[in-house]
């Protein structure tokens, strides 16, 4: 079964103090990893897909990284704004469905001014 | 361009009652997906639509639970009876199809928080 972790459950920074969140995955055959960022009463919003470790992607401040056991989130110098959960999510590489994917249980992120 | 829209946001029922949650997704969006979160768990899939048809269903909990999306456009996920471990939030998604990166980029809506008491 996939198994998809995230650490830490919660993480506290100051505006501008960098810092990484943790993705680890444990799955069959990896067809993509993506991270999702989700804002409180709202669904989760597509940020990066990674499909190969090596590969790096990067969005504004963020930054993502893959390994063949983790991917990690880098946040360079964050704002208030970058405050959210932060959803990693894996799909197997045996399924026939697109966007069926195993969730973590996200990073909640809080980025004080 | 209007989002996936979810109807309705919050929805408190009795245990044995009958709830239906509504799904409108992107337009032209063939794939759409119904996810759910219940406390302190993980966002779990479902169960995933391409057009009309059923593609993948194994995330159903139980037939309890039923969906269907008539003519390839809005979806509603019906529970009967539903039971206290119903609670959660219900999350649809749907993605366009063509191209894998564009099968694969979801787009959700804001759900529908479900409390059965």
């Amino acid at each position: 079964e996939d198994q998809v972790t995230q650490s830490p459950e919660a993480l506290r920074l100051q505006e501008g103090e960098s810092s990484s969140l943790n993705c680890s995955y444990t799955v069959s055959g990896l067809r993509g990893l993506f991270w999702y960022r989700q804002d409180p009463g709202k669904g989760p919003e597509f940020l990066f897909t990674l499909y190969s470790a090596g590969e790096e992607k990067e969005k504004e401040r963020l930054k993502a990284t893959l390994t063949k056991k983790e991917s990690f989130l880098h946040i360079t110098a964050p704002k208030p704004e970058d405050s959210a959960t932060y959803l990693c999510a894996v799909r197997n590489a045996g399924g026939t469905s697109y966007g069926k994917l195993t969730f973590g249980q996200g990073t909640i992120l809080t980025v004080h001014p | 361009e209007a989002g996936v829209t979810q109807f309705p946001s919050h929805s408190v029922i009795e245990k044995g009652q009958t709830v239906t949650l509504r799904c409108d997704p992107i337009s032209g969006h063939d794939n759409l997906y119904w996810y759910r979160r219940v406390m302190g768990k993980e966002i779990k899939f479902l169960l995933h639509f391409v057009k009309e048809s059923k593609q993948d269903e194994s995330g159903m909990p139980n037939n309890r639970f039923l969906a269907e999306r008539t003519g390839g456009t809005y979806s509603t996920l019906k529970v009967q009876p539903a039971e206290l471990e119903d609670s959660g939030v219900y999350f649809c998604a749907s993605s366009q199809g063509g191209r894998l990166a564009t099968n694969e980029k979801l787009f959700f809506g804001s759900g529908t928080q479900l409390s059965v008491l």
